[in-house]
């Protein structure tokens, strides 16, 4: 069966200081993957998507990056982290050839001070 | 782009009573997914429904693409339903688009 793992669970963090927050998908290949941002209030901001890898579109333009550096892995990415920053960070995977569920990781809570 | 709205926005019950959330989208889609954010933040599939109505448990969910809307129904509601319901909607490989949820609290 598949499984998404993502790490850290909680962080936090200075402002200024990097972030790399990593997801990673077993059981299934080649499978759609998706940074989400949850702040304040409940909504969902999807971030950042990938089809492939080293293919990363981009919802929202921010101070954040993602990149594809292997089928299975999503990797989240900051050089230098603003107050802004701060939130609940949700990976998710779709598998393009299955029923397209979308299913989440457990979510990293960052908090930048 | 396609939009999502979920109503109530909040919804406060006893427990025991049953529930009705609605999601409203404004095009065409081909697939829905309801989803369960529990209090440590987790989002959990419920139902993935782009029509038709299925039913798990005490929680069954009904889509009709033709009028874009879905039903999710929650009956003998208890204090573990507590939490935010999501919906979202997508086109073929298209990214989700979440609605911004119901608040449900459910009160023993």
């Amino acid at each position: 069966s598949q499984t998404i793992h993502q790490w850290p669970a909680t962080l936090v963090q200075p402002v200024g200081s990097p972030l790399s927050l990593e997801c990673t998908v077993e059981g299934t290949s080649n499978p759609n993957l998706y940074w989400y941002r949850q702040a304040a209030g409940r909504g969902l901001q999807l971030l950042f998507y990938s089809v492939g890898i080293g293919q990363i579109s981009s919802e929202v333009p921010q101070n954040l990056s993602a990149s594809r550096p292997q089928d299975r892995q999503f990797i989240l990415s900051s050089k230098k982290l603003l107050l802004s920053d701060s939130g609940f960070y949700l990976c998710a995977w779709r598998d393009r050839r299955g029923a397209n569920v979308l299913t989440f990781g457990a979510g990293s809570r960052l908090t930048v001070l | 782009g396609i939009q999502v709205e979920q109503s109530p926005p909040d919804l406060i019950l006893q427990e025991g009573a049953n529930s009705t959330l609605r999601c409203n989208f404004s095009d065409s889609v081909n697939n829905l997914q309801w989803f369960h954010q529990n209090p440590w933040g987790q989002l959990i599939n419920l139902f993935y429904i782009p029509s038709g109505t299925k039913q798990n448990g005490r929680l069954s969910a009904t889509t009709v693409a033709t009028e874009r809307y879905s039903l999710l129904y929650i009956s003998s509601s208890q204090t573990t339903d507590s939490g935010v319901y999501f919906c979202a909607v997508y086109s073929g490989n298209t990214p989700l688009v979440f609605g911004k949820g119901t608040r449900l609290s459910v009160i023993a």
